[in-house]
């Protein structure tokens, strides 16, 4: 089967910086994907990971570890409009199916 | 980066009724659809994925009398809840797999289904 967890919530400050981790044990690995949901809303492509590494994107950047199924998602200068739903997903190889984790709803303070 | 729409974004109906949603890919050709389900506070469960021209595979269990996937060409999805129940409430998302070999996903905007 699939396995993929991520904290439920996570608590920040305005301008801080946090770190939303993400493991994974699944059957087949393609490559890992971060989208960002608002409530009501569809969730919307922030990162992509395949290799091994930190791949950077403005404020947010993003680590894999294959050999360790891990995963994180380093969000920068953190603005009120960053609290939401992080969504960690796995490709399992098979033609863009993805099986997305638990979700980690995000909270930022002032 | 490429286009899903999808209708409606709401909708209520009486339970025993059937309800269809269509999810539309506009600037691109979509062989492969993905229907998901999301209840409050959780993340997205995948239902089925659908294939133009062919039968959708659904996931363990869901059930595929219930929620009918037609995907008749390469731009329109629709998922058909048959006879809703309250417990069928949820917020539905389609989405198509993007151009290129990342295998993102691009969503359209969800469909709020309440069952009275």
């Amino acid at each position: 089967g699939q396995n993929i967890d991520q904290p439920t919530e996570m608590t920040a400050t305005e301008g801080a910086i946090v770190q939303i981790n993400c493991t994974y044990q699944t059957s087949g690995f393609n490559g890992l994907f971060w989208y960002q949901q608002h409530a009501g809303e569809a969730p919307t492509f922030l990162s992509y990971n395949v290799l091994d590494g930190l791949e950077e994107k403005g404020r947010f950047s993003s680590f894999l570890s294959r050999s360790k199924g891990y995963s994180y998602l380093l969000l920068k200068e953190l603005q009120m409009k960053d609290s939401a739903s992080y969504l960690c997903a796995v490709n399992t190889g098979t033609a863009s199916k993805l099986t997305f984790g638990t979700g980690t709803r995000l909270q930022v303070t002032l | 980066g490429a286009v899903v729409s999808q209708h409606p974004s709401r909708v209520i109906c009486k339970s025993g009724t059937s309800v269809k949603i269509e999810c539309r890919s506009l600037d691109f050709q979509a062989t492969t659809m993905f229907w998901y389900r999301q209840f409050p506070k959780q993340s997205l469960m995948l239902m089925a994925t659908s294939n133009e021209g062919s039968k959708a595979t659904y996931e363990q269990g869901v059930e595929k009398d219930k929620f009918l996937i037609n995907h008749a060409s390469l731009t329109l999805s629709t998922l058909t809840v048959t006879s809703a129940h309250p417990e069928d409430s949820s917020f539905y998302i389609c989405s198509a797999a993007g151009v290129g070999n990342t295998g993102e996903l691009f969503f359209g905007e969800g469909s709020r289904l309440t069952v009275l």
